[in-house]
């Protein structure tokens, strides 16, 4: 199975700042990767799909990229909303597995 | 709006069995893959199932395989997922998602049920 590693596992951020996040695959996705944010007691929401595609009414203030296995989620300049937990996701190799997860706090 | 709706969560046994449905309005459930995701309580998410959209492809992770199954009824739009022999570890919220891409289907889930909670105790 593919293994996927975010980092960090949390952060503490204030309205406003530039966050990212990073995902490393254990072996190459040829870009076939997605980022997820799920807030407390809600379903996961897809933002990006294949690495940097922005999934419909997505803010811009969202972008992903990638970098051999390493795969990135940005937020631009973070807005109350976005205190969240977020999850990438690997759909090259059966089975699809998840990152642990990004939890995203007010500092 | 496309929707997504679970039900048959409980509390089972250990070891007797779960059906849960997820109930789909809102596009045409015929032309898309369709899966379910779980996630253990205050854990991550665990991919657990997948079935094409003309329900001759399914797979299923390794956690799950032998013991669950997975089935749709394009006529009703809807999709099943048969839980037997149930664990402890099975315990979690368990999504209905939908593949965001038609047909082939890309592995991507582009919309979520609001999910129903298993709960495996003695």
């Amino acid at each position: 199975d593919i293994q996927m590693t975010q980092s960090p596992s949390s952060v503490s951020a204030s309205v406003g700042d530039r966050v990212t996040i990073t995902c490393r695959a254990s072996q190459g996705l040829g870009g076939w990767l997605a980022w997820y944010q799920q807030k407390p007691g809600e379903a996961p929401k897809l933002l990006i799909h294949a690495a940097s595609t922005l999934q419909s009414g997505v803010p811009s203030r969202f972008s992903g990229s990638r970098s051999g296995t390493d795969y990135t989620l940005t937020i631009s300049s973070l807005q109350p909303e976005d205190f969240a937990t977020y999850y990438c996701q690997q759909a090259n190799s059966f089975p699809w597995t998840f990152g642990q997860g990004t939890k995203v706090e007010l500092q | 709006q496309v929707q997504l709706m679970e039900s048959g969560g409980g509390v089972v046994q250990p070891g007797r069995s779960l059906r849960l449905s997820c109930a789909a309005s809102g596009f045409t459930f015929s032309s898309y893959t369709m899966h379910w995701v779980r996630q253990a309580p205050g854990k991550g998410l665990e991919w657990v199932a997948y079935i094409s959209y003309d329900g001759t492809k399914k797979d299923f992770a390794d956690s799950v395989k032998g013991r669950f199954t997975i089935s749709r009824d394009n006529s009703k739009d809807t999709v099943s997922l048969q839980m037997d022999s149930l664990r402890a570890e099975d315990a979690a919220v368990y999504y209905c998602a939908r593949d965001r891409d038609y047909n082939s289907g890309s592995f991507f889930f582009d919309y979520w049920g609001q999910g129903t909670l298993v709960t495996v105790s003695s």
